[in-house]
């Protein structure tokens, strides 16, 4: 597509449910990358895929979270067990070179 | 995880009036990205940088990456009330295939009008 899609745009959860954001990454962006932005804060990197290396999985908070990218395309991030402290915005991108372009992101919100 | 030291952490201007807002890092970079983002979306590149002492400009944007390559500036003149939002700035360390981007924490800007 022309841009980053990201879905759903909001998401609300008990505490204790997984949950599953997913992003559409730009055709032919070899590089996708998942960020956490709490409310006022910058951006935390969680995890970063290039093409069919082994994913940089260096920035994922706890074995709660994981996430997967399927035939070098579209990726899902799974939180398992929601806790209250994971409500933020999720925001996904992909690369071709140096730049990034984001989608809007998922509104999590964990009740 | 690493960041870059980005300041002012936020302004409240005028419109009209000129800002400027800079990052610093420990580091040496070879790219420097700066980023706007509004509310309800995700950031999106303003400028980018790839040469020591490389000033660019977009619009009323004008950015530069420092001599040192441990530093950025980003300059807006005759702001406007669109020009709100948060600022973040970005640099790439790296040689190879590795692109994963180091993060400033954001200027977030307010304009008056």
């Amino acid at each position: 597509g022309a841009g980053v899609s990201q879905s759903p745009s909001n998401k609300v959860t008990e505490k204790g449910k997984d949950v599953e954001l997913r992003c559409d990454p730009i055709s032919g962006h070899t590089a996708l990358y998942w960020y956490r932005q709490r409310l006022g804060q910058g951006l935390e990197f969680l995890i970063y895929f290039q093409g069919n290396s082994a994913p940089d999985k260096s920035g994922l908070p706890s074995d709660r979270f994981s996430a997967e990218r399927t035939g070098g395309s579209v990726s899902t991030l799974t939180i398992q067990r929601t806790q209250q402290e994971d409500s933020a915005v999720y925001l996904c991108a992909s690369s071709r070179s140096w730049s990034y372009t984001f989608g809007s992101g998922t509104r999590l919100t964990v009740v | 995880g690493q960041q870059l030291n980005q300041s002012p952490q936020s302004m409240f201007i005028q419109e009209g009036e000129d800002v400027s807002m800079n990052c610093t890092s420990s580091s040496i970079f070879n790219t420097w990205l700066w980023y706007k983002q509004e509310p309800g979306e995700g950031p999106v590149l303003l400028i980018a940088l790839y040469k020591a002492g490389e000033l660019t400009s977009n619009g009323r944007l004008t950015a530069q990456f420092g001599i040192t390559r441990k530093d950025s500036f980003l300059n807006i003149s005759a702001s406007i009330p669109s020009d709100v939002g948060i600022y973040f700035c970005a640099g790439m360390d790296n040689a190879g295939n590795n692109r994963k981007l180091i993060w400033g924490l954001g200027t977030s800007l307010a304009v008056n009008p």
